[in-house]
């Protein structure tokens, strides 16, 4: 069965040490997501994809990176850890940018001490 | 500012009670609004509106869009603990990417 799955699940990282976040989808979806989650602030977007060599800055970008070399994955960079990137982070994937619903991989929950 | 509105935050029930959770939305260009249902784990899809007054049913889950007074309302019938989770819905707007609300956590006791 097609699945997107993220990796690791748990990482504890330190203020200032570059962090990446890895999501991987059998869909063959051209669309991928990065989101954050916490605490009454919902889903928020950190940056996007629509196909290979293709990355976007979402909402919350700042101190974020993507790359896309390939259909199935898109890591997630932290270039230099801060306390602030303390999070939730899901990734998800689409058929379609709109009008189709994206599906989301399990999660990775980030502690930055 | 693209923005979405879930109401209420949150809501204790009883079993069997009805919930109808509420979300409004100001998206530039939408296009479509998705309702996903999140335990402890990640969202899992409920439904997609594109198309206002038309409703979507799924068992006791049932949802509609207004693109007229721009919501959308989830009803949940004959509710079940089962059903107790964070309900999200986002709004899909022109520039090709979703904007979630911050969700309508629901709890249904025994």
């Amino acid at each position: 069965d097609a699945e997107i799955t993220q990796s690791p699940r748990h990482k504890i990282t330190e203020t200032g040490r570059q962090v990446t976040l890895a999501c991987h989808q059998t869909w063959n979806h051209n669309n991928m997501f990065w989101y954050r989650q916490d605490l009454g602030h919902g889903l928020r977007l950190i940056h996007y994809s629509y196909g290979v060599q293709d990355t976007n800055k979402g909402e919350v970008s700042d101190g974020y990176s993507v790359s896309r070399s390939n259909t199935e994955d898109l890591p997630l960079t932290l270039e230099s850890a801060a306390s602030s990137q303390t999070s939730v982070y899901f990734c998800a994937s689409s058929s379609q940018p709109l009008e189709y619903e994206q599906y989301f991989g399990p999660g990775t929950r980030l502690t930055v001490t | 500012e693209d923005k979405v509105v879930q109401s209420p935050l949150s809501l204790v029930v009883h079993e069997g009670d009805t919930v109808t959770l509420n979300c409004s939305y100001e998206v530039t260009n939408f296009r479509s609004l998705l309702w996903y249902k999140q335990e402890k784990k990640a969202p899992t899809f409920l439904f997609m509106l594109t198309s206002s007054g038309i409703e979507k049913k799924s068992g006791r889950l049932s949802s509609i869009l207004d693109k007229k007074e721009l919501f959308s309302i989830l009803n949940i019938t004959a509710t079940q603990t089962g059903d107790s989770a964070v309900y999200l819905c986002a709004g899909g707007s022109g520039t090709y990417k979703y904007i979630f609300g911050t969700g309508t956590r629901l709890k249904v006791l025994a």
